[in-house]
């Protein structure tokens, strides 16, 4: 059974605070690692997928890295606002059969307070 | 360009009866995957449809079934609901000879009772 996790849970930041999320994934059979951004009563929306070892992704404030050996990812967010609260979900895509079976964490749930 | 649109957006049902939930996928896109998302947790994966067949499924049971129509839109069949199976229902869209990232609908919200 393929385990994707994220940490932490939950996290509340100053607006203006930088943060960081983790997800830990397979490191065995990867393909693809992807992040999406889920604001309440809107639907996920996908903010990187990255396929190679060492990828580094940015979009405005927003980055991630990724590690395939170790198995992890990382999302920064640079001087955090109120609009970025939301959860972030990260997902695994494995190899060959399973390429296109998207496996999903739990999600980190961000607040930050203005 | 139309998103990926699912309905109903909510529906209340008693224990033992059948749903069927429907989606229809972004402009261009080929491939639907459906996700069971319950509280506290991540978008559980259920079932893929590419060309009008399953292609990938989850850890669910045989209560749960789809289809794909040839104009790539999809539904999402539970029969003998459980009590269980209360949780937003998300569907994804993308392309299969694309780019990977999933195109979600806002979900239905199926509360049984």
């Amino acid at each position: 059974i393929l385990n994707v996790e994220q940490s932490p849970q939950s996290l509340h930041v100053q607006e203006g605070d930088s943060t960081n999320f983790t997800c830990s994934f397979p490191s065995s059979n990867f393909y693809a690692l992807h992040w999406y951004r889920w604001e309440t009563a809107k639907s996920p929306e996908a903010l990187f997928v990255m396929t190679l070892n060492g990828d580094e992704k940015k979009k405005g404030r927003i980055s991630a890295t990724l590690n395939t050996k170790e198995g992890y990812s990382y999302l920064y967010i640079k001087g955090s606002q109120p609009e970025d609260s939301a959860t972030y979900l990260c997902a695994f895509m494995g190899m060959k059969t399973s390429y296109d079976k998207v496996i999903f964490g739990p999600g980190t749930s961000l607040s930050v307070i203005p | 360009d139309a998103g990926v649109t699912q309905s109903p957006t909510h529906l209340i049902k008693t224990r033992g009866q059948q749903v069927t939930l429907r989606c229809s996928p972004k402009s261009g896109h080929d491939t639907v995957s459906w996700y069971q998302q319950a509280l506290g947790q991540g978008p559980q994966f259920i079932f893929q449809y590419y060309e009008e067949e399953e292609r990938q499924r989850g850890n669910f049971p045989d209560r749960f079934s789809g289809h794909q129509f040839p104009n790539y839109s999809s539904e999402l069949n539970v029969n003998a609901l459980w009590l269980g199976d209360s949780a937003l229902y998300l569907c994804a869209s993308s392309l299969r000879q694309g780019g990977l990232a999933l195109h979600f609908g806002n979900g239905t919200r199926l509360t049984v009772t």
